[in-house]
């Protein structure tokens, strides 16, 4: 069975710390991992890596896929309050997109 | 900018009822989807469709149906609403079912 698990649950900083999220997927016919943010409402996409160890950045985050080890990290630099918001990892697995649980983030002030 | 709305932010509905929720979107997309949204579940599809009156179940499509009739719109249907039926419900749509993926703003349904 197709399975996408993140980690941590949840995650409390404080602004300007770094932070790590991980994604471990295990599914047939690798193709994709996509990266979504979500605040109070939809989620909106942040990155879709399909390659092994070439980093995908804007501003301050960044992902990389281990296609070898089956993880994807999404690292947040200087965090700031405004990057509160609960981080989903997918992976296309048949026609569909099957979700991790979510890390959810409080960046505190 | 790539837009979908869904046509209820919150709806309190009860046990019993027959509930629609409509989506809808500019881009002219193919596929669509209906996802539900528990604390500690994440994402769970429930159904997809890739064209007009085309559709296909998710992982959990007990309870729920689905129409759509345009290419633009997509609606979800609880015949028969029950309190385990509460939730966060976000509608989406893409060029490639394994793409990237526009979400709406999602409708919170509360079952009494």
């Amino acid at each position: 069975e197709d399975k996408v698990v993140q980690s941590p649950l949840s995650l409390v900083v404080h602004e300007g710390d770094t932070v790590t999220l991980n994604c471990s997927y295990e599914v047939t016919n690798f193709r994709s991992l996509l990266w979504y943010k979500q605040e109070k409402k939809a989620p909106t996409f942040l990155f879709m890596l399909t390659s092994s160890g070439i980093e995908k950045k804007s501003g301050r985050l960044s992902s990389i896929l281990d296609k070898k080890e089956l993880f994807s990290i999404l690292n947040i630099t200087a965090t700031q309050t405004g990057d509160s918001a609960v981080y989903l990892c997918a992976v296309p697995a048949g026609n569909m997109l099957t979700f991790g649980g979510g890390t959810r983030l409080m960046v505190k002030p | 900018d790539v837009k979908v709305t869904q046509s209820s932010r919150y709806l309190v509905k009860r046990t019993g009822e027959k509930v629609f929720l409509e989506c809808v979107q500019d881009m002219d997309h193919e596929n669509m989807f209906w996802y539900r949204q528990d604390p500690g579940l994440g994402l769970r599809l429930i159904y997809f469709s890739y064209d007009v009156k085309m559709k296909e179940k998710g992982d959990i499509p007990e309870g729920y149906s689905v129409s759509r009739e345009k290419k633009e719109r997509f609606s979800l249907i609880l015949e028969s609403a029950s309190t385990n039926q509460t939730s966060m419900y976000l509608c989406a749509s893409s060029v490639d079912p394994t793409y990237e993926q526009y979400f709406g703003p999602g409708t919170r349904l509360t079952v009494t």
